[in-house]
């Protein structure tokens, strides 16, 4: 069955940091890949998406996304963390138009001082 | 440009009672809509979705039904909460591929 795993739980990184949050998922063929960020009691807004070409893809809030084909990764990383950034992140695949979302589990990013 | 109404934001609902979730979509036509819950450490898990009206996919056996009665309205119902239903159910309408999202339903069922 398609899968999408991050494994990170909870990350802490000082601020001014770089942050790397990791996600891989599985599926046989390439899927429709997707970051959202979730600051809390809010609904999701998408940071960024990959459909095909340029394997390296910017999103809102200074964060950008590389694709992996290798790795079945789409990882998501932002070269100085600011504190507003703290909140869950969510790794998404789509394997078909009009299909539901397939989430991982979310990691927490907490921002330290 | 699009948006997405979810209301109430916050619900506290004795056990056994009934629920209405509704969830609005503007500025598109026949958008895929979406019902999750989540709950702390488990993600999202989808409930339902729709492709049109009166036409609903159930992923998860349980307490809840939905209904489309018009192309931008979804509604979530239970005609009798349990306990299990507490947490934050979220709203979602899609164009095609990516899924856009309502600010949520903080449900907690006393």
């Amino acid at each position: 069955a398609q899968s999408v795993t991050q494994p990170d739980i909870h990350i802490t990184v000082s601020e001014g940091a770089s942050l790397e949050l990791r996600c891989n998922y599985s599926y046989g063929a390439t899927p429709y890949l997707f970051w959202y960020v979730q600051s809390p009691g809010q609904g999701l807004q998408l940071l960024l998406k990959y459909f095909s070409g340029d394997t390296l893809v910017q999103g809102i809030k200074g964060f950008e996304a590389e694709f992996k084909r290798s790795q079945s990764s789409f990882n998501l990383r932002k070269p100085s963390v600011h504190w507003s950034d703290a909140a869950e992140y969510f790794c998404a695949v789509g394997l078909e138009a009009g299909t539901a979302l397939i989430f991982g589990k979310g990691t927490t990013l907490s921002v330290s001082s | 440009s699009q948006t997405i109404h979810q209301w109430p934001a916050t619900l506290v609902q004795p056990v056994g009672s009934p629920l209405s979730l509704e969830c609005t979509v503007e500025g598109t036509s026949n958008p895929n809509l979406y019902w999750y819950r989540q709950a702390a450490g488990r993600g999202l898990q989808l409930l339902f979705y729709s492709v049109g009206i009166g036409q609903i996919s159930s992923e998860v056996p349980q307490n809840l039904s939905a209904s489309r009665p018009q192309d931008r309205q979804f509604i979530l119902s239970s005609k009798k909460l349990l306990l299990s239903d507490s947490g934050f159910y979220l709203c979602a309408w899609s164009p095609r591929f990516e899924a856009f999202f309502g600010q949520g339903t903080r449900l907690t069922v006393v």
